[in-house]
């Protein structure tokens, strides 16, 4: 069956460093990688897609790469914030729909 | 431009009821689909409609079930409830455009059953 596996530990980081999350998959070939921000009791914000045929993906301060062979996706965000902390989501989809399969999210905390 | 809003809020609900929740997408999007997501973990894809029918479904029960209206808003329904079924639902709204992915997220129902 398919999984999609984040780091369930949280991870703390220092203000101004860079914060990577890694999202490893298997049984599935996605055409679209995802991730998303969600805050505590709120609805998962959409950040940055990314397609089976990109390697990377970049937005401000925000950079994901995919990489079909290892099966793998890293998010990072360089000169890391507090206002940075939240759960990031990776998220699968494929060319039938928009129908999203998520990851159990890696909860990051940037102290100043 | 109002974004995707659910209601309720929050719900309490015993065992063996039933619930609707509601969801209107954000202007312009005509594709609702429906999470579940248990505390401390990613959500779950429920089903998606769009021109009001079910297009795809996940792997949840027939106790579930929805609806979608001409206005594109959605209704979730949940029969018979399971303590197991408390968890935040969330709606999300999309384009039916292939090359597009993201998908926009309301802000969730909090499900307690008791």
């Amino acid at each position: 069956s398919q999984k999609i596996e984040q780091n369930s530990e949280a991870l703390n980081i220092q203000e101004g460093k860079t914060a990577t999350l890694t999202c490893n998959y298997t049984n599935y070939s996605p055409a679209y990688l995802q991730w998303y921000r969600q805050d505590p009791g709120r609805g998962p914000v959409f950040l940055l897609l990314i397609r089976e045929n990109e390697k990377e993906k970049r937005k401000e301060r925000l950079k994901v790469t995919f990489d079909t062979t290892l099966k793998q996706s890293l998010f990072h965000i360089t000169a890391s914030q507090p206002a940075d902390s939240a759960t990031y989501l990776c998220a699968l989809s494929n060319n039938a729909g928009n129908m999203l399969t998520f990851g159990g999210g890696t909860r990051l905390m940037v102290k100043p | 431009d109002a974004g995707v809003t659910q209601s309720p809020t929050h719900l309490i609900k015993t065992r063996g009821q039933q619930v609707t929740l509601r969801c209107s997408p954000k202007s312009g999007h005509d594709t609702v689909s429906w999470y579940q997501q248990a505390l401390g973990q990613g959500p779950q894809f429920i089903f998606q409609y769009y021109e009001e029918e079910e297009r795809q479904r996940g792997n949840f029960p027939d106790r579930f079930s929805g609806h979608q209206f001409p206005n594109y808003s959605s209704e979730l329904n949940v029969n018979a409830l399971l303590l197991g079924d408390s968890a935040l639902y969330l709606c999300a709204s999309s384009p039916l455009d292939y090359s597009v992915g993201e998908q926009y997220f309301g802000p969730g129902t909090r499900l307690t059953v008791t």
